[in-house]
């Protein structure tokens, strides 16, 4: 079965920092591209951040700098190393596969997400 | 960055049909895709590449997309179609993947 289980969220400080997994089963993740996506309380959808087949990755405006993205093929697991964490953090975050198909640009697969409260 | 614009929230009677906007531009110069949300769940893909349907996805739900709006029609709308809908592009001009502000949908 194709699934992505996500850990590592937790409650952490203003500043502080943290690290997500996402593990896969049923694909490779070197086989295709990972994203995280993310959503705050009551919220919409957010990119953060994509680790591309290739090895190039992407991240949005408001994580650029503070996030890292990577991915562990012996593992089968991709990472989010979260710097200088801000309030505006707080969210839940998704862990997705790129479709396989075609040129991609969606998401087919997710994680049920984990929790991330940035809060003194 | 790129911005998709769609109605807060739809309401519909069981049986009628549910049409969600997605508002972008040149919207129809790109693929759109779109996702249905359920509480407390992840996101799943109910649309994808504009028009094309994932297996398992009812045929009643379909979408189109052209100039500045992308839409995404329930038909025969069911108590189980209620959900937040999301609409999602990449954009290769500012190389990213936007989604959409959201729509909430109420079947009455």
């Amino acid at each position: 079965e194709v699934q992505l289980v996500e850990s590592g969220g937790d409650l952490v400080q203003p500043g502080g920092s943290l690290r997500l997994s996402c593990a896969a089963s049923g694909f490779t993740v070197s086989s295709t591209s990972m994203a995280w996506v993310r959503q705050a309380p009551g919220k919409g959808l957010e990119w953060v951040s994509i680790f591309y087949t290739e090895g190039d990755t992407k991240y949005a405006d408001s994580v650029r700098g503070r996030f890292t993205i990577s991915r562990d093929n012996s593992k089968n697991t991709l990472f989010l190393q979260m710097e200088s964490l801000r309030a505006e953090d707080t969210a839940i975050y998704f862990c997705a596969r790129e479709a396989m198909i075609a040129s991609g640009q969606f998401f087919d697969i997710w994680g049920r997400g984990t929790p991330v409260t940035v809060s003194s | 960055s790129y911005v998709l614009t769609q109605p807060p929230s739809v309401s519909v009677a069981p049986g009628n049909t549910a049409t969600i906007a997605c508002g972008g531009n040149n919207l129809g110069s790109k693929s759109v895709h779109w996702y249905q949300q359920r509480p407390g769940q992840a996101p799943i893909v109910v649309i994808y590449y504009d028009t094309d349907r994932p297996s398992g996805i009812p045929e009643r739900f379909s979408g189109s997309n052209s100039g500045n709006t992308a839409t995404l029609t329930i038909s025969r709308v069911e108590a189980g179609d209620e959900a937040d809908y999301y609409c999602q592009v990449w954009d290769s001009v500012s190389d990213v993947y936007a989604f959409g502000t959201g729509t909430k949908v109420t079947v009455l």
